[in-house]
């Protein structure tokens, strides 16, 4: 186990409607990601966060938005579901140094279906 | 915009028999990752490889990152049943934060 728990595990919405995933991180790290993989996919980069603030973004739209704690946990919205927005949300977790990040530790993913 | 392409996208084995995946781009990368994941999982970071030429061996799995650090592949030794997941390389680039730009995934099936 890597220590980065995710919530909820499954979640239903409906087109339009909104929705907030959860990340803890492993102790010790301050810097989250968060990546949506699409089914026979890859993830896709969605943002990063660092010390409360987004530290790098992904191709997506406004409707994706986050937020990070001062305990480094983290959220990530998204308003007016389409859906598109099915997808495996995953959260990663690490921590920054000199010249980057260290590697990155995935949580188990929160899977979203949009009907 | 970096784009890693991986291939195969999907790969179907007896047990025992040897494999290679691919995992190639125009782009140079500071670092290139293979994860492994289970269904229901996240991925699983396998090795990392940082220097181009370089080779990493864990197990009967065989890394290479490519001489100019846009390629990298996995080799599988006689492959067993327990190695069946999606198989997943990822670039990072310590200029970007260290985002994470991943292939497409190869689904590795292995049957006894």
């Amino acid at each position: 186990e890597t220590g980065v728990t995710q919530s909820p595990t499954h979640l239903i919405k409906t087109r339009g409607q909104q929705v907030t995933l959860r990340c803890s991180s492993q102790s010790g790290h301050n810097t989250v990601s968060w990546y949506q993989q699409a089914l026979g996919q890859g993830p896709q980069f969605i943002f990063q966060y660092y010390r409360e603030e987004e530290n790098g973004r992904g191709n997506f739209p406004p409707r994706f938005s986050g937020l990070q704690f001062p305990n480094y946990s983290s959220e990530l919205n998204v308003n007016a579901l389409e859906l598109d927005d099915s997808a495996l949300y995953l959260c990663a977790s690490t921590r920054a140094i000199a010249g980057g990040t260290d590697t990155q530790y995935f949580g188990p993913g929160t899977r979203l279906t949009v009907l | 915009t970096q784009l890693l392409e991986q291939s195969p996208q999907f790969l179907s084995i007896q047990e025992g028999e040897n494999l290679t995946v691919y995992c190639n781009s125009s782009s140079v990368f500071s670092s290139l990752q293979w994860y492994r994941q289970e269904p229901g999982e996240g991925p699983v970071l396998l090795v990392t490889v940082v220097t181009g030429g370089e080779v990493k061996k864990l197990k009967r799995l065989t890394f290479q990152f490519g001489d100019a650090r846009k390629d990298s592949s996995l080799h599988i030794t006689a492959a067993q049943p327990g190695d069946t997941g999606l198989y997943l390389c990822a670039g990072a680039n310590n200029n970007a934060g260290n985002m994470l730009t991943f292939g497409g995934g190869t689904r590795l099936m292995v049957k006894p």
